[in-house]
């Protein structure tokens, strides 16, 4: 167990909805990372978070979007969802935002849409 | 823009023999940092090992050393010893800003 914890496992849906992914950090860690990985694209950053605030956005769409809350736990809501946006989403968390910053990941969020 | 290589899809290893795995990156920064992590078959990314660009050994955890040429931009990952268990995708990474940018992996297969 990485510490981190993402829910839930697994999800599967239809073109055109809306999911929501959660994500509770390690604790004593303030970052949160959400990645995406597929056959195709390969491990995707998608965007961060640093005590509650976006500090990096990678390549996410605008159908996708994100926070994190007081308790720093973070959600990734996706919407009108695409057949190409099956894939296992990851989150990630670490202790500061910056340099030998080791994340630490959770076991995936794996997503299927029909 | 950063870019991380992994030239190699797919290695071969008999268990027992050491096994290099190839990373090349492209920076124009002077201070960076370079991690390994390794997903099995279950899915997981788990966290192997970190060079800094400033560091002037080469980063060792147990079996895995990192083997990092500044000059050559390449910073491969050495398995020694490989076991059953070694089996899974590797990944090199490069810090680009505050995230991970990851290379797209080499799969190592590890037999008896």
């Amino acid at each position: 167990d990485s510490g981190v914890t993402q829910t839930p496992k697994h999800l599967i849906t239809a073109t055109g909805q809306r999911v929501t992914l959660r994500c509770s950090p390690r604790s004593g860690d303030l970052s949160v990372y959400w990645y995406q990985q597929s056959l195709d694209q390969g491990l995707q950053f998608l965007i961060q978070y640093y005590n509650g605030e976006e500090r990096a956005k990678g390549n996410i769409l605008e159908r996708f979007s994100a926070q994190q809350f007081p308790d720093l736990h973070s959600e990734l809501n996706l919407s009108s969802l695409e057949l190409g946006d099956s894939a296992l989403y990851f989150c990630a968390s670490g202790k500061i935002s910056f340099g030998a910053n080791v994340l630490t990941f959770g076991a995936g969020s794996r997503l299927t849409v029909l | 823009a950063q870019k991380i290589t992994q030239t190699q899809p797919g290695m071969f290893v008999q268990e027992k023999e050491a096994v290099t795995l190839d990373c090349t990156y492209d920076t124009s920064d002077q201070s960076y940092g370079l991690f390994w992590y390794k997903q099995p078959s279950s899915g997981e990314m788990i966290f192997l090992i970190y060079q800094g660009s400033y560091d002037e050994q080469n980063a060792t955890e147990g079996r895995y050393s990192l083997n990092f040429q500044k000059a050559r931009k390449s910073a491969n990952l050495v398995i020694s010893a490989s076991q059953l268990g070694d089996s899974a995708m590797y990944f090199c990474a490069m810090r680009e800003g505050t995230a991970l940018i990851f290379g797209k992996g080499t799969t190592l297969s590890v037999s008896s």
